[in-house]
């Protein structure tokens, strides 16, 4: 099974452009990466997801790395309300659960 | 609102009592996954149905557990004798046919086992 590896916690301030890396060096050719993140007492909410060129959509980017082991979900500009547990998930199988890891613990300074 | 809403919100039950919970997931959605997330930790996946078939179970679902979705809409798990160690917050979330990878999350019911 694929995994992905993120830093536990990172630090931005608001308003400035923050870039969250995971690794997936296990990934095949074919599997999706999906973003997840979780605000302070909510589930989680989906994100974004790719597979091998950058994707944007009006929460963030992500940047897959041209051989995808590894990838970057950027948040143009940190709000405080992008403070948040980021999970980088690596592929399912047909079912689709999501193999949620420890994620990367965002806190944003104003 | 038209989200995915969990029933109830907050449970405080006595070890040994057995609890249940709803998850009513966004009305076109075929597929519906349980999870359970314990303090500091990312979510685990428990169970997930598609329609009112559910299709996988998680080793971590002991047969002190059972969910259902008996009409393919709304699920309820169940957890029977309950132990501290249940202690968590169990999450329901559902997807589009087609979308599964886009998972739609309630805000979860807390069970706490004294």
């Amino acid at each position: 099974d694929a995994k992905t590896t993120q830093p536990n916690s990172m630090e931005s301030n608001e308003e400035e452009p923050v870039h969250l890396p995971c690794n997936h060096s296990t990934i095949s050719g074919t599997d999706y990466i999906h973003w997840y993140r979780q605000l302070p007492s909510q589930g989680p909410e989906y994100v974004i997801h790719g597979l091998t060129s950058n994707v944007n959509n009006r929460m963030a980017s992500l940047a897959i790395a041209e051989d995808r082991k590894s990838s970057t979900l950027i948040l143009h500009r940190a709000t405080l309300r992008d403070a948040a547990v980021y999970y980088c998930i690596p592929p399912a199988d047909s079912s689709y659960k999501l193999i949620f890891g420890s994620g990367t613990r965002l806190l944003v300074r104003p | 609102d038209t989200g995915v809403s969990q029933d109830p919100r907050h449970k405080i039950t006595k070890r040994g009592q057995n609890v249940t919970f709803r998850c009513d997931p966004i009305s076109e959605h075929n597929r519906l996954y349980w999870y359970r997330q314990t303090l500091g930790q990312g979510p685990e996946f428990l169970t997930y149905f598609q329609n009112e078939a559910q299709l996988e179970k998680s080793r971590l679902l002991s047969d002190r557990f059972s969910a259902e979705r008996p009409k393919g809409s709304f699920s309820t798990l169940e957890i029977q004798r309950t132990e501290q160690g249940d202690s968590a917050m169990y999450l329901c979330a559902s997807s589009f046919p087609g979308q599964a990878y886009e998972q739609y999350f309630g805000p979860g019911t807390r069970l706490t086992v004294t």
